[in-house]
């Protein structure tokens, strides 16, 4: 089945302690994104990757970091974690021959800092 | 940069109903393609319904239909004959068509609810 695993699926955390949210994907895709989700905002996007070794800053990079060593995966690091990132993280992956259908998201990681 | 507005954060039906959502973009670009995006509870992003700019007829699967008017930059879902498991959070999002993929700008959402 083609699809984006994201893990894990909810994640609570102290401030400043380091997390790794995996994502990855089984349909060849190019294109890979991170987004979070906040109430009222809709989905900002944090960083993408156009292919491996190829990553960019989105609207709202900042305490956050990526890498695409490999084309099916696209990790999401926060060094050192603050309570304004709590919010719910989406992956999705797009095929740069099939823009039309859109993303393909993973189903969302609930990340709550305390 | 392209902007996404959903100037309405919830709606409220009755079951059998017709609803419908408004999203209005802004952008410079001439083509591009347009998104209605379902969350449900379960929050999986579902794709509803897609639009390319270069296209006048209007979009339609099933009971989800588009007004796409394309000058005054509005992309409307229509949902006829509304059922409960269309209660969800909905997101229009717009991408640019260049060669490959682009970023989906998205809206700030809205709360559907569908009552029995």
């Amino acid at each position: 089945e083609a699809q984006v695993t994201q893990n894990p699926r909810y994640l609570i955390t102290v401030t400043g302690k380091k997390l790794t949210v995996t994502c990855s994907q089984n349909m060849n895709h190019e294109y890979m994104s991170w987004y979070r989700q906040d109430p009222g905002l809709g989905l900002r996007q944090i960083y993408y990757s156009m292919n491996v070794e190829v990553t960019d800053k989105g609207d709202v990079p900042e305490g956050y970091k990526v890498s695409r060593k490999e084309k099916r995966n696209f990790p999401l690091i926060l060094e050192s974690p603050s309570p304004n990132q709590t919010s719910l993280y989406f992956c999705a992956s797009s095929s740069n021959r099939d823009s039309l259908n859109g993303y393909t998201f993973g189903s969302g990681t609930r990340l709550t800092v305390v | 940069a392209q902007t996404v507005t959903q100037s309405q954060p919830e709606m409220s039906v009755q079951e059998a109903e017709t609803v419908t959502l408004s999203c209005t973009y802004d952008t410079s670009e001439n083509n591009y393609y347009l998104f209605w995006y379902k969350q449900p509870p379960s929050r999986q992003m579902i794709l509803v319904i897609r639009q390319e700019a270069y296209k006048q007829q209007n979009a339609t699967e099933n009971r989800f239909s588009v007004n796409f008017q394309k000058a005054a930059k509005s992309f409307s879902l229509k949902i006829s004959d509304s059922q409960l498991g269309d209660t969800a959070m909905y997101f229009c999002a717009f991408m640019k068509r260049r060669g490959g993929a682009q970023k989906l700008v998205f809206g700030q959402g809205t709360r559907l609810t569908i009552n029995p």
